[in-house]
């Protein structure tokens, strides 16, 4: 089926360990987007990839960083994990030229650091 | 930076009725582009109804329709006929431009009640 798929879709870290949220989209968009989700927050956005070979700060970039591998995959990195990451991580896409219709979400990680 | 608010955490209605989730926005351009998503239990985030800000006519999907007021900068979405399976968490989010970054509002709870 076409969308976004994203892996893990629940992880547990122990503070200071490691990990990469991966996400694959195929619809050929050329945006990619990693969110948070808090409760009572919304979702923020962590970074964005414009384009294949650009990476952009989002609201909340502090902790992460991101790889976009090619037009299709985009991963999210934590490099050492902290309580404060707890939280429910989307990755999206969308098209770029054209009317706007809405980004396509995975169906997010829960992610618990502990 | 452009925000987006949602004064309404909860929200609950009786199962055939209308509710209306508020929304409003801040920004100072005068082209841009809004969405409601509604994300259930299953967490996946669907995309409800979308606006654009230079269209006056209201956007309307079957049972979903928004009132705009660019003026007021208000984006409420009605939802009538409420069904059971309407038990969601509602966002409003708001797009500048094509493909740059959508920014959400906190959300709404809503439960339809049988």
């Amino acid at each position: 089926n076409a969308g976004v798929t994203q892996t893990p879709k629940f992880q547990v870290l122990k503070t200071g360990q490691s990990m990469t949220l991966q996400c694959a989209q195929d619809m050929n968009h050329n945006s990619m987007y990693w969110y948070r989700q808090d409760p009572g927050m919304g979702l923020r956005l962590i970074y964005y990839s414009a384009s294949e070979g650009t990476t952009d700060k989002g609201e909340v970039p502090n902790g992460y960083n991101v790889s976009r591998l090619n037009k299709r995959e985009f991963s999210l990195r934590l490099e050492s994990a902290a309580p404060s990451q707890t939280s429910v991580y989307f990755c999206a896409s969308t098209r770029l030229t054209g009317v706007p219709n809405g980004y396509t979400f995975g169906s997010g990680t829960r992610l618990t650091v502990v | 930076a452009q925000t987006v608010t949602q004064s309404q955490p909860e929200m609950s209605v009786q199962e055939a009725e209308t509710v209306t989730l508020s929304c409003t926005y801040d920004t100072s351009e005068s082209n841009y582009y809004l969405f409601w998503y509604k994300q259930p239990p299953s967490r996946q985030m669907i995309l409800v109804i979308r606006q654009e800000a230079y269209k006056q006519q209201n956007a309307t999907e079957n049972r979903f329709s928004v009132n705009f007021q660019k003026a007021a900068k208000s984006f409420s979405l009605k939802i009538s006929d409420s069904q059971l399976g309407d038990t969601a968490m509602y966002f409003c989010a708001f797009e500048e431009t094509s493909g740059s970054r959508l920014t959400f509002g906190e959300g709404t709870q809503l439960t339809v009640n049988p």
